[in-house]
């Protein structure tokens, strides 16, 4: 079962525009979130996270928002950059058990 | 450090066949992970390790997959036989803490079983 989801296998914004990557859980007891970014060729790299005791977190220009009543996580990305273009993988966890990722988005920033 | 190294980076195989992926993770890191992405399903934890000791492989698919870790640098995961649907990319990752957000990965070994 896919516990974690993530809907839009793509998208495509303009150089400088925001991008927002959107994520969505079935799990309640989930208690952390994380974002992670792969290019081409290469192993996911981790890019920024939240706690469900926090609904925003921000690390220049990525920022993580979270709906626990929703059980929705958004990654906004402002201004996009060229250099941004990658897959994007929505993670969960509950305490120190596994994580779960969703199916990813192919984020296109085009020039 | 030279992060995760997996080997092979490709293979393609025969159905039927064995297929042996190998990762080596990070000096000093406790935990070791196996991951497998695909179009469907993303990134599915498959099977992770604590000192070298399986701690939950509820992810495997099935008995056709193994893993092992016979020492703090090296695991291995092993298809036997190899069947198409096994086709995907396999990562490796490693961290230093349980389920510490920075998981480092290898970067993956493409199989392609035709």
């Amino acid at each position: 079962d896919q516990q974690v989801k993530q809907n839009s296998p793509s998208l495509s914004v303009q150089e400088g525009r925001i991008s927002i990557l959107n994520c969505d859980y079935t799990n309640s007891m989930f208690d952390y979130f994380l974002w992670y970014k792969k290019y081409p060729a290469e192993g996911p790299t981790f890019l920024i996270s939240i706690s469900s005791i926090k609904d925003k977190n921000e690390d220049g220009r990525f920022t993580v928002f979270l709906n626990k009543s929703a059980k929705h996580l958004s990654l906004h990305i402002v201004p996009s950059q060229p250099g941004d273009s990658a897959v994007y993988f929505c993670a969960a966890r509950r305490g120190n058990n596994d994580m779960r990722f969703g199916a990813g988005t192919r984020l296109t920033v085009k020039p | 450090d030279a992060g995760v190294i997996q080997s092979p980076r490709h293979e393609v195989t025969e159905m039927g066949q064995e297929v042996t992926l190998r990762c080596k993770p990070i000096s000093g890191h406790d935990y070791l992970f196996w991951y497998r992405q695909t179009m469907m399903r993303g990134l599915e934890l498959l099977i992770y390790f604590n000192n070298n000791v399986p701690i939950d492989d509820s992810g495997m698919p099935e008995d056709r997959f193994s893993a092992k870790m016979p020492n703090a640098s090296f695991s291995t995961l092993k298809i036997q036989p190899s069947e198409p649907r096994d086709s995907a990319v396999y990562f490796c990752a490693s961290s230093g803490a349980p389920w510490e957000e920075t998981q480092y990965f290898g970067p993956g070994t493409r199989l392609l079983v035709l």
